[in-house]
């Protein structure tokens, strides 16, 4: 097992600009998130997904699309970079429908000037 | 609002001292408290404590659940210089399919 992997791991783009991060598992897992980490702030989570089909809004949503077409991928969209979306990106699942012992990807760093 | 705290933000030992991490939260209706482990990329998990399990153990690391006052501490003993890491908190609120993650507290080891 891959477990989550997250595509790019670095990212650097121009205020305006949009782009997608990838997420995918296959581990089978219902459960996925997205979570944006900044310094002294700890993990926020961005949106979430509970099966393909179904999405909701976490903490910090602004700025962010999400959509879960099938089970395995989750990727995170921004629509128009703004310098305040700099910041390390997490990716999450669990087996259950539920956050119990998620498992993160190894994170997207981007950085938007 | 719902709200975990983490204390302190940052500790520095030296290794073989022992250290105790604090985490406090308010929830509504609260079910579990998660430990995770952040070294440079992703969080890793160590503990799950619940309402039926408020104490759990793994070698050097023990964490302990005060369902009363609110609040779970990590303890590791014997620090070691690998255990330099970012240790968050994190709860579920019931009927919120989330987790709320306390600001993490680093701990640094030194030789």
């Amino acid at each position: 097992n891959a477990g989550v992997t997250q595509t790019p791991k670095f990212q650097v783009l121009k205020t305006g600009q949009s782009m997608t991060l990838q997420c995918a598992q296959d581990m089978n897992h219902e459960y996925m998130s997205w979570y944006r980490q900044d310094p002294g702030m700890g993990l926020r989570l961005i949106h979430y997904s509970v099966g393909a089909g179904i999405t909701d809004q976490g903490e910090v949503p602004n700025g962010y699309n999400v959509s879960r077409s099938t089970t395995e991928d989750f990727p995170l969209r921004l629509l128009s970079a703004a310098p305040s979306q700099t910041s390390v990106y997490f990716c999450a699942s669990s087996y259950q429908t539920g956050p119990y012992e998620q498992y993160f990807g190894p994170g997207t760093r981007l950085t938007v000037t | 609002e719902d709200k975990v705290v983490q204390s302190p933000l940052s500790l520095v030992v030296h290794e073989g001292d022992t250290v105790t991490l604090n985490c406090s939260y308010e929830v509504t209706n609260f079910r579990s408290l998660l430990w995770y482990k952040q070294e440079k990329k992703a969080p890793t998990f160590l503990f799950m404590l619940t309402s039926s399990g408020i104490e759990k153990k793994s070698g050097r690391l023990s964490s302990i659940l005060d369902k009363k006052e609110l609040f779970s501490i990590l303890n590791i003993t014997a620090t070691q210089t690998g255990d330099s890491a970012v240790y968050l908190c994190a709860v579920p609120p019931r009927g919120a399919q989330k987790l709320v993650f306390g600001q993490g507290t680093r701990l640094t080891i030194n030789p």
